[in-house]
């Protein structure tokens, strides 16, 4: 299976500043999503990030808080945009290898924990 | 809208068997995932369902049912390691990324 590599793994950050987290896979991916998963609840996606187009974005989500780069297909970054506490939670990103019998589709960084203070 | 419902705590004692439901209401249906989340960790695959029936993986097992959009996930002989969220998620079409229940905390007591 591929391997993900997600980094920062956390960070504490000032509110008012951004953070760019990013996410590398060690193999060629069409789509790539990110999620947030708020403290004791479940994922909620963000965006998928296509590979020369812009992100799609979900209800509750913009680009202007939330922008996102796939400047190829092994890389996207998503940047968490003039923080407030009410961002603090972790951040993961995943990819769809498709179905083989040893790799089951959706795999995940290992997330970044976003503390805003 | 996409709707998975879980039930949000369980406590099952070690050496025992669990049973964790997952209901799900979707505009479509390709596939269904168990992922094991431990705290302060990202999620990991458990198991995947796309025809009716039952998988299983060792202590593992997940059974479907696309006519009653339900599924449930078994664990066997639990270990206070099992202790973890488990998510449920719906993958709507070949194309769309993965929608999620709430989770369900387990806890595994002595």
């Amino acid at each position: 299976s591929a391997v993900i590599s997600q980094k920062p793994s956390r960070d504490i950050c000032q509110r008012g500043t951004s953070l760019t987290i990013q996410c590398q896979v060690d193999s060629q991916v069409t789509m790539m999503f990110w999620y947030r998963q708020q403290p004791g609840q479940s994922l909620t996606l963000i965006a998928t990030a296509n590979q020369g187009s812009e992100a799609t974005y979900e209800s509750g989500f913009v680009i202007d808080k939330f922008p996102i780069s796939r400047p190829n297909l092994t890389f996207s970054t998503l940047t968490v945009s003039n923080m407030s506490p009410e961002d603090s939670s972790i951040y993961l990103c995943s990819v769809d290898l498709g179905m083989t019998p040893t790799n089951y589709g959706y795999t995940f960084g290992s997330g970044t924990r976003l503390t805003v203070v | 809208g996409q709707n998975i419902d879980q039930p949000t705590e369980m406590t099952a004692t070690e050496g025992a068997i669990v049973q964790i439901n997952c209901t799900y209401q979707t505009s479509g249906f390709n596939g269904l995932f168990w992922y094991q989340q431990h705290a302060g960790e990202a999620p990991t695959f458990l198991s995947y369902n796309v025809l009716d029936g039952l998988e299983e993986k060792g202590r593992f097992s997940s059974f479907l049912s696309r006519s009653k959009g339900y599924s449930y996930l078994l664990l066997k002989e639990l270990q206070m390691k099992d202790s973890a969220s488990y998510l449920c998620a719906v993958r709507v079409t070949g194309n769309t990324p993965l929608v999620f229940g709430k989770g369900t905390r387990l806890s595994v007591i002595a």
